[in-house]
């Protein structure tokens, strides 16, 4: 257990559907960072949110949010889902704003079909 | 622009065998490069950080070498095992919204 906790582990849905990730960060750590990982590209950052505030944006697309709640755990929010968007999504935590060491969850393993 | 290249993409070897990745940046201001072991389907995990002042640095079986002045770093892997099959993957602190670049990875197959 790697102290990250995300869910579903696997998910398979349509286009045009909508689908939620959540995230559950390390014990005591405030910051929370979504990346998506395809085949052909290497980590690529989403968004991150400390203490239930967003702290940086990457090359998320409007169809995707996310919010972090008071208890932290984190939501990532896929909508009008296309083929392209089949990928592993990782969550992340670290315990400051700065993402010194992060602690990366398993993925979740979306496939749009 | 912020760019970490890796190389070789792919790397297949014997076990018990010794191997050298490497990874070549361009990012700047630079603070420190880390490299992460991320197992098929599970999440990356970092196996060492590399500072500016620091040349060398070895975690078990693995050793990171870096040289900010060409911007290079490498990962050799000692005495391969199975376990090591895995991407390793080469992140440099420094540009990115995140103030992180990742690298593409290198994909390991260790064969007994």
């Amino acid at each position: 257990d790697s102290g990250v906790t995300q869910t579903p582990k696997h998910l398979i849905t349509a286009t045009g559907q909508r689908v939620t990730l959540r995230c559950s960060p390390r014990s005591g750590d405030l910051s929370v960072y979504w990346y998506q990982q395809s085949l052909d590209q290497g980590l690529q950052f989403l968004i991150q949110y400390y203490n239930g505030e967003e702290r940086a944006k990457g090359n998320i697309l409007e169809r995707f949010s996310a919010q972090q709640f008071p208890d932290l755990h984190s939501e990532l929010n896929l909508s009008s889902l296309e083929l392209g968007d089949s990928a592993l999504y990782f969550c992340a935590s670290s315990v400051g704003v700065l993402n010194e060491k992060l602690l990366f969850g398993s993925g979740t393993q979306l496939s749009v079909l | 622009k912020n760019q970490v290249e890796q190389s070789p993409q792919s790397l297949i070897i014997l076990e018990g065998k010794n191997c050298t990745l490497q990874c070549n940046y361009t990012v700047s201001p630079f603070s420190n490069l880390r490299w992460y072991k991320q197992d098929t389907g599970r999440g990356p995990v970092s196996l060492t950080i590399m500072t500016f002042s620091e040349n060398t640095k070895s975690n078990g079986r693995y050793t990171a070498t870096l040289d900010a002045d060409t911007k290079q770093s490498s990962l050799h892997i000692t005495a391969s095992q199975l376990s090591d099959s895995a991407s390793y993957i080469c992140v440099v602190r420094g540009g990115g919204a995140d103030g992180l670049t990742f690298g593409k990875g290198t994909h390991l197959i260790i064969q007994p």
